[in-house]
């Protein structure tokens, strides 16, 4: 049963800290999109990609937040530093294509963040 | 700017009754429309999807509604079971026009279901 890894899957620091999430997308597929959960927001897109190139990042606070895709395997995302207002659960996803097809994208089990 | 609204934060529901959950957008664009179930630490599962084209997609218990001139969705299930107590979110995109074809989600409403 293919899945997304994500890790960690549960993260504290304090503030100013840095903080890098690891995304394993399923392999095949294409597309790879970061998003945050907040009770505020809902699930809030940060960026995405595709092919590994970077498509749309403007979700993302660019002064502290970077998301890159090194290999088709791993995508990162970086806080740096992290502050308590970044405490959330983000997930990452992964699809096929440039709309995810029927089933839209697959979702990882999400690192829970908590900047303290 | 929420492009997608779920306007009721929560629902509970009794075991056997339907369930309806409701989802508004503003975004005219939108041609595609999925429902994700959340499960506490565990990611969003997509439940079932709807294009413009059709205004009805029904799949076992859950069925989902569209109304384009209303731009509102619902998802309706019947009967409901314990186990649908959830958190659903809805979601929206665009099919074509390269980086635009992002999902975009709702805030969620978290469905109670009682025995």
């Amino acid at each position: 049963d293919a899945r997304v890894t994500q890790t960690p899957r549960d993260k504290v620091t304090e503030m100013g800290q840095e903080v890098t999430m690891r995304c394993q997308p399923i392999l095949g597929h294409n597309t790879v999109f970061w998003y945050r959960q907040t009770m505020m927001q809902g699930l809030e897109l940060l960026a995405y990609f595709r092919n590994r190139a970077p498509l749309d990042d403007s979700g993302m606070p660019k002064d502290r937040f970077s998301a890159e895709m090194p290999d088709a395997t791993l995508a990162t995302l970086k806080i740096q530093p992290s502050e308590p207002r970044d405490s959330a659960v983000y997930f990452c996803a992964s699809g096929l294509g440039a709309g995810g097809g029927y089933y839209g994208y697959t979702f990882g089990s999400g690192t829970r963040l908590t900047v303290v | 700017d929420q492009q997608v609204k779920q306007n009721s934060p929560s629902l509970s529901v009794q075991e056997g009754r339907i369930s309806i959950l409701n989802c508004d957008y503003t975004n005219s664009m939108f041609d595609y429309f999925l429902w994700y179930k959340k499960y506490p630490a565990e990611g969003p599962t997509f439940l079932i999807s709807i294009s413009s084209i059709k205004d009805k997609n029904e799949d076992g218990r859950f069925t989902v509604f569209l109304n384009k001139s209303a731009k509102h969705l619902s998802l309706h299930i019947v009967p409901s079971q314990p186990g649908d107590s959830a958190v659903y979110f809805c979601a929206a995109r665009r099919s074509y026009g390269g980086a635009t074809n992002k999902l975009i989600f709702g805030t969620g409403t978290l469905l109670a279901v009682q025995p």
